[in-house]
């Protein structure tokens, strides 16, 4: 059964705009991930989050977790065209497996 | 480049017949995965290794065998394809790349199966 669910399950959003992208999860949690994939291309590791944090940043990532939600957002600021791809929560619950949920495609409008 | 190649990369097969897919990796990495991607379903974790001749079942073992005889290679049997099982298939291999604890997964670049 999928641990983590995206939402929205697609988003259209302006280049220059914020995305905004947001997971669920139903178990406890060591870590939360976020990767993207690009059409026909592999999974690509965005950033990591571990249970004890709040918020975390990467360039022009910022993830939030709230694990009495058990909730996790990930956002894109100033988004570019080659930001277009879907992207995928993972959820580390220390037993060797990462669970992924169903992804978001998120596609920038020039 | 955690260096992991996959083989075949596109393959079409006829129910009922054998498929192997392999993953080759050359960082001697101790855990591979096998997961399959379907539209709707996202990424669903098949088998899974953490050492050689050490593997376990995911959530959609059934109809799949792994077989991991060398650390560098880690093989996906369909022993007899179904046409559910047409998917695109993705190796992957994790990575401790966080002192933390965290362990993050570095993935192939798929094969895709269809199954007619």
């Amino acid at each position: 059964s999928q641990q983590g669910e995206e939402d929205p399950q697609a988003l259209s959003i302006q280049e220059g705009e914020n995305a905004t992208m947001n997971c669920s999860y139903k178990t406890s949690i060591n870590n939360l991930q976020w990767y993207r994939q690009n059409s026909g291309r592999g999974l690509v590791h965005l950033i990591l989050i571990r249970s004890n944090e709040r918020e975390k940043h990467s360039g022009r990532l910022r993830v939030t977790l709230d694990t009495s939600k058990k909730s996790s957002s990930l956002l894109i600021t100033a988004s570019r065209a080659a930001d277009t791809a879907s992207y995928f929560c993972a959820t580390d619950r220390g037993n060797e497996k990462l669970t992924f949920g169903t992804g978001t495609r998120l596609t920038i409008i020039p | 480049d955690a260096g992991i190649t996959q083989s075949p990369r596109h393959k079409v097969t006829e129910t009922g017949t054998p498929v192997t897919l392999r993953c080759h990796q050359t960082e001697n990495h101790r855990y591979m995965y096998w997961y399959r991607q379907d539209p709707g379903h996202g990424l669903r974790l098949i088998h899974y290794s953490y050492g050689v001749k050490d593997t376990d079942k995911g959530e959609v073992s059934d109809g799949y065998s792994v077989s991991r005889s060398k650390t560098e290679d880690f093989l996906l049997t369909l022993e007899s394809a179904t046409s559910s099982q047409t998917s695109v298939y993705f190796c992957a291999i994790r990575l401790n790349l966080d002192r933390g604890g965290g362990n993050t997964i570095y993935f192939g670049e798929g094969s895709w199966l269809t199954v007619v």
